[in-house]
């Protein structure tokens, strides 16, 4: 596809759960982001991939959180045993280049909009 | 610790008029500066990026400005636009990451 693909775009768990979103980046992207924007705030950085490498996971609000990204295309991150504080929406993103000193945009995905009852 | 703080938090103003929103940051070590705009329910549209050795730049009726040094950076829009309304967020590439401020909600009414 032409731009970073989420799914799913809304998703409801009960607290305890766990829960998995998928993020397609654009083809060929060498960078990908996870970011977690919580209502009324900016994104927060979570986690960052160079091909299947996971860089910096620096983000993850705990252990519970779990990103993968295993032949350097799609990416997956998972949440156990979901809390309400967990509720946000969930950006994925994607860069042609590396991460560290790049001037090439990341672009994002519309996100996954997580909701823990 | 890099923090980015956007001002006003929002604005409200009728078509027609030249907008300035505002953007600061603590740590001057960046690589670029990047203001996006956000629709609702939707993912971050990237407007504007500016490396640190840039101190401006244009498309069409939005110009950004950065002084590094000073750790501030403007988004000038000109002869707004009801279809300019959403969300506009600054964010800072800090070592490997985009650190973002919490956004300026636009409003323009016909």
């Amino acid at each position: 596809g032409a731009g970073v693909s989420q799914s799913p775009r809304y998703k409801v768990a009960k607290r305890g759960q766990d829960v998995a979103l998928r993020c397609d980046p654009i083809s060929g992207h060498v960078s990908l982001f996870w970011y977690q924007q919580a209502l009324g705030q900016g994104p927060e950085f979570l986690t960052y991939f160079q091909n299947e490498a996971q860089l910096d996971k620096s983000g993850l609000p705990s252990d519970r959180f779990f990103a993968e990204r295993p032949e350097g295309s799609v990416s997956t991150l998972k949440i156990q045993r979901t809390q309400q504080e967990d509720s946000a929406v969930y950006l994925c993103a994607s860069s042609f280049s590396v991460a560290t000193g790049s001037n090439q945009p990341q672009h994002f995905g519309d996100g996954t909009r997580l909701s823990i009852l | 610790k890099q923090e980015v703080t956007q001002i006003p938090a929002a604005l409200s103003v009728p078509e027609g008029e030249n907008l300035v929103l505002n953007c600061s940051f603590t740590d001057s070590a960046i690589y670029n500066l990047q203001w996006f705009r956000q629709d609702p329910g939707k993912g971050l549209t990237s407007l504007l990026l500016i490396q640190s050795s840039q101190r401006e730049q244009t498309s069409g009726r939005l110009n950004a400005s950065l002084d590094k040094s000073s750790g501030r950076s403007t988004l000038y829009i000109a002869a707004s636009q009801p279809g300019d309304s959403a969300t506009y967020l600054c964010a800072v590439t800090y070592t490997d990451k985009l650190i973002f401020g919490t956004g300026t909600r636009l409003q323009v009414f016909p």
